[in-house]
């Protein structure tokens, strides 16, 4: 069965680095969304992708954040220059464009130093 | 924007026994409903969905029933086994306000359920 993988799996960085997360969706796919979990919390919204543009962006997707689909497989989270509090659990999402369900990817633990 | 709010925040049972988790919705526009069960450090992995022209989907010995007049659903899980043992996160979907069909998930808290052999 398909997945959505992940790279990397664990990321530390000091902070004021800039890191880049990368997912690759179930390949017929049509949306894409980032997420982040903070330790122990909720699994949190931060932006949805389609049709090469950004549809939805929530307050947390602030202009340090940036997301790219630079070729037909991967789908990119930038951060320019982290924050501590940008330490946190981030999910790749897909969905199609026939059906509701969204898959995630195995995540990427980021942590900032 | 969407609050979904979920009880309760933990919850043991005794294997065997029923697990029921409840959540409650704001926005009226909402119209899919997923739970994702989530063990540690892994993905969320959906285990079941209903969608708001539905009043309840049951499958093994999972279901989820849905009020919308009361903007909550439950999860419900029968004759509960130790590797049920993991985070339940209950999420709420609806269009974007301005239209289309982006459908983001807005999470609950999560309820961390133990069975205990």
């Amino acid at each position: 069965e398909p997945e959505v993988t992940q790279t990397p799996s664990h990321q530390v960085t000091q902070m004021g680095q800039e890191v880049i997360l990368r997912c690759v969706p179930i390949s017929n796919h049509l949306y894409f969304y980032w997420y982040r979990q903070i330790l122990g919390q909720k699994v949190e919204f931060l932006v949805s992708f389609y049709n090469n543009e950004i549809s939805e962006k929530s307050e947390i997707f602030d202009d340090q954040f940036s997301v790219e689909r630079p070729d037909g497989s991967n789908f990119t989270l930038k951060i320019r220059s982290t924050k501590l509090e940008d330490s946190a659990m981030y999910f790749c999402a897909s969905r199609s464009g026939a059906t509701y369900e969204q898959y995630f990817g195995p995540g990427t633990r980021l942590t900032v130093t | 924007g969407e609050n979904v709010e979920q009880h309760p925040s933990t919850l043991s049972v005794q294997e065997g026994d029923s697990a029921v988790i409840k959540c409650t919705y704001s926005d009226s526009a909402s119209n899919y409903f997923p739970w994702y069960k989530q063990e540690l450090g892994k993905r969320p992995q959906l285990i079941i969905d209903i969608r708001s022209n539905v009043g309840e989907k049951k499958d093994q010995r999972i279901a989820v029933t849905l009020n919308k007049t009361a903007k909550h659903f439950s999860l419900h899980i029968t004759e509960t086994q130790p590797e049920d043992s993991a985070v339940y996160f209950c999420a709420a979907s609806s269009p974007r306000p301005s239209g289309g069909s982006n459908y983001k998930l807005t999470f609950g808290k999560g309820t961390l359920l133990t069975v205990n052999p």
